[in-house]
């Protein structure tokens, strides 16, 4: 398996943009998570879906985040409109269930977001 | 209410010696698990180690060990005979078994192995 995929890996974009970001879990994993990464902050957990069904938002920072799992095998998360403070690293992971046992996450490469 | 606590922003260790990185954590979940991730300069995510909540003995993986104190709920990370190549970002990690499915992390420590 390729692994989680993400893109884009880098997105230059200007205040007030949409911006879209993808994610392609591994197959057969039925958990998907987005994360945000800053200094400050750490990895903030933004979103998770399990078996493609939103499970917890409450990470989301505002309206101006969403985030969709149409599929086992794809999942977005949009920003609009973008703002500066929105510059981080935006990671997704998936993982499979199997309780009581080792569920690491795997994680995508990233995307490095600037917001101009 | 789940929450990770990782108090120390950096840490420096010198070639060869062990350290220890320090987490706490709370959660309501009866069972949960416990998890170490690595971060190179290059930003991917690495798994290091994972320990159970029912698990008696405290989980290792070749120079890493997990050093799990439940009732005071903590859960460092032991590195021994550090290398240069640990100089990264260390998350700890917890993902609830019970009720809710959350997987969050702390903020991180920066530890850096001095030559």
């Amino acid at each position: 398996d390729a692994g989680v995929i993400q893109s884009p890996r880098h997105e230059v974009t200007e205040m007030g943009q949409e911006v879209t970001l993808r994610c392609k879990p591994i197959s057969g994993h039925d958990y998907l998570f987005w994360y945000r990464q800053t200094m400050m902050r750490g990895l903030e957990l933004l979103i998770y879906f399990n078996n493609n069904v939103p499970i917890d938002d409450s990470g989301m920072p505002e309206d101006r985040f969403s985030a969709k799992m149409p599929n086992a095998s794809f999942s977005t998360l949009k920003i609009q409109p973008s703002e500066p403070r929105d510059s981080a690293v935006y990671f997704c992971a998936s993982s499979q269930h199997r309780a009581a046992t080792n569920e690491k996450l795997f994680f995508g490469s990233g995307t490095q977001l600037s917001v101009l | 209410a789940q929450k990770i606590t990782q108090t120390q922003p950096g840490m420096f260790v010198q070639e060869k010696e062990a350290v220890t990185l320090d987490c706490t954590y709370d959660t309501s979940d009866q069972s949960y698990g416990l998890f170490w991730y690595k971060q190179p300069s290059s930003g991917e995510m690495i798994f290091l180690i994972y320990q159970g909540s029912y698990d008696e003995q405290n989980a290792t993986e070749g120079r890493y060990s997990l050093n799990f104190q439940k009732a005071r709920k903590s859960a460092n990370l032991v590195i021994s005979a550090s290398q240069l190549g640990d100089s990264a970002m260390y998350f700890c990690a917890m993902r609830g078994l019970s009720g809710t499915y959350k997987y969050i992390f702390g903020t991180g420590t920066r530890l850096k192995v001095l030559a």
